[in-house]
């Protein structure tokens, strides 16, 4: 079974471009994070999505970053106008979350964005 | 927001020692998951865990949700063990994770 994939796995902009970072869930899991980890700090929350839907958004910055989950492909979070502080490490994790309350996360390898 | 505290934040033990992890959590939880994290950044899932003990080779977790805290422990060290260890909760309305941050294991040859 093929686990969480990212891409790419490392990304270098330039202050001002624009960033997308791809998300290909476990199979069988609907339900997709995003969290981003600082250098040197633990992993922060970032917005939960389903499948044509942002559920909770409540730890993306309100400007320059969005997120989308469409029905087709990949989960794909993006940054616009890149700057210096963006640079981190963003994990996509995915679950299936069971009916019976199972949530366990999954986490792909990441994307590592260094802005220059 | 809830509160996950993780100690020691460093340990350093020689190849062959044993040690114990602790998470403390500031309020009840619907799920709690340990990872590792290796020296190239990957999260590795050790254990899911909201509460009882599990084991898994030479790694064992133990969570007491009513006293909100859990362990992990880590028997006969290995060089391969060293990396972060990482304590996360699951106790919003959106079941998000919230992480601790981190022990930092160095295990010596």
């Amino acid at each position: 079974n093929a686990g969480v994939m990212q891409n790419p796995r490392h990304l270098v902009r330039r202050r001002g471009q624009e960033a997308r970072l791809r998300c290909s869930p476990m199979k069988g899991h609907s339900h997709v994070y995003w969290y981003r980890q600082l250098p040197e700090e633990g992993l922060k929350f970032m917005v939960y999505l389903q499948k044509e839907n942002i559920i909770d958004e409540s730890g993306m910055p309100k400007e320059r970053f969005s997120a989308e989950f469409p029905k087709e492909g990949p989960s794909i979070l993006r940054i616009q106008q890149v700057v210096r502080g963006d640079s981190a490490a963003y994990f996509c994790a995915s679950s299936q979350r069971t009916s019976g309350g199972n949530n366990e996360q999954f986490f792909g390898p990441g994307t590592r964005l260094t802005v220059l | 927001g809830i509160q996950v505290e993780q100690s020691p934040p460093d340990l350093i033990l020689q190849e062959g020692a044993n040690s114990t992890l602790r998470c403390n959590f500031s309020d009840s939880v619907n799920n709690l998951q340990w990872f590792h994290q290796n020296p190239w950044g990957q999260l590795i899932n050790l254990f899911y865990i909201p509460s009882g003990t599990k084991q898994n080779g030479r790694l064992s977790a133990t969570t007491v949700a009513t006293e909100r805290y859990s362990l992990l422990y880590i028997s006969s060290s290995q060089t391969t063990d060293s990396g972060v260890y990482f304590c996360a909760v699951d106790s919003g309305s959106a079941r998000q994770l919230t992480f601790g941050s981190g022990t930092q294991l160095t295990v010596l040859p």
